[in-house]
């Protein structure tokens, strides 16, 4: 069965650090893809990256970076100087080849509080 | 662009009791999902409907329900409600099938049972 373990349940830091996001990630389909979420306080859910598994080159957009490594299972992500804005719960999520992008198994989460 | 419209917000039933969800997808969308979201198990797949038909389903007693109908807009009903349904019921929709694939949210359903 497939799971996804986002250990760190909060992380608190202070504007300008950088922090990174673990997710480790458990399937036995060899065709899988991995998506990270941000939840703002107000509650709807945004997509920030899908990776599949035969893409395992790290990506860089703006501050954010995610470092992908099937060797170990994980997919993990970095706030680079951080900003109050990015205050959210984090979610990194997992779906199997033949369930599609829509059936996703989430981890709990990881709230961030960026602080001033 | 509008995005994906749930209602209502809010909602107050009482054990025992029926209802119903609605959710509007981003127009051309034609898949939608539902999710649960509670403080103790966290986010949890309930289904996905594309094209009226049922393509996936989570692992929810047959309470829970769902329908789209032909303009792509979806409902889903849990009826008989107990205190453990209450939640954030998310719904998002996505351009199933196309290059740029991914789910949309909407601000959620916040459903009490009392």
């Amino acid at each position: 069965a497939q799971k996804v373990t986002q250990a760190q349940t909060e992380i608190s830091v202070v504007e300008k650090e950088d922090v990174t996001l673990d997710c480790v990630y458990e399937t036995r389909d060899t065709t899988y893809y991995l998506f990270w979420y941000k939840q703002p306080p107000s509650g709807e859910l945004v997509f920030l990256i899908r990776r599949n598994s035969f893409d395992e080159q790290n990506e860089i957009s703006g501050r954010y970076s995610w470092n992908f490594q099937k060797s170990t299972s994980s997919f993990n992500f970095t706030i680079t100087a951080s900003q109050v804005v990015d205050s959210a719960v984090y979610f990194c999520a997992l779906s199997e080849g033949d369930s599609g992008y829509s059936t996703l198994t989430f981890g709990k989460g990881t709230m961030l509080l960026v602080s001033p | 662009k509008a995005g994906v419209t749930q209602t209502p917000r809010y909602l107050i039933k009482t054990r025992g009791q029926q209802v119903t969800l609605s959710c509007s997808p981003i127009s051309g969308h034609r898949s939608v999902s539902w999710y649960q979201q509670t403080p103790g198990q966290g986010l949890q797949f309930l289904f996905e409907y594309f094209s009226e038909t049922q393509r996936n389903k989570g692992n929810f007693p047959g309470r829970f329900s769902g329908r789209q109908f032909s303009n792509s807009r979806s409902e889903m009903n849990v009826s008989t409600l107990e205190l453990g349904d209450s939640a954030l019921y998310l719904c998002a929709s996505s351009s199933y099938g196309t290059e740029n694939e991914k789910l949309f949210f909407g601000s959620g359903t916040q459903l009490s049972v009392l």
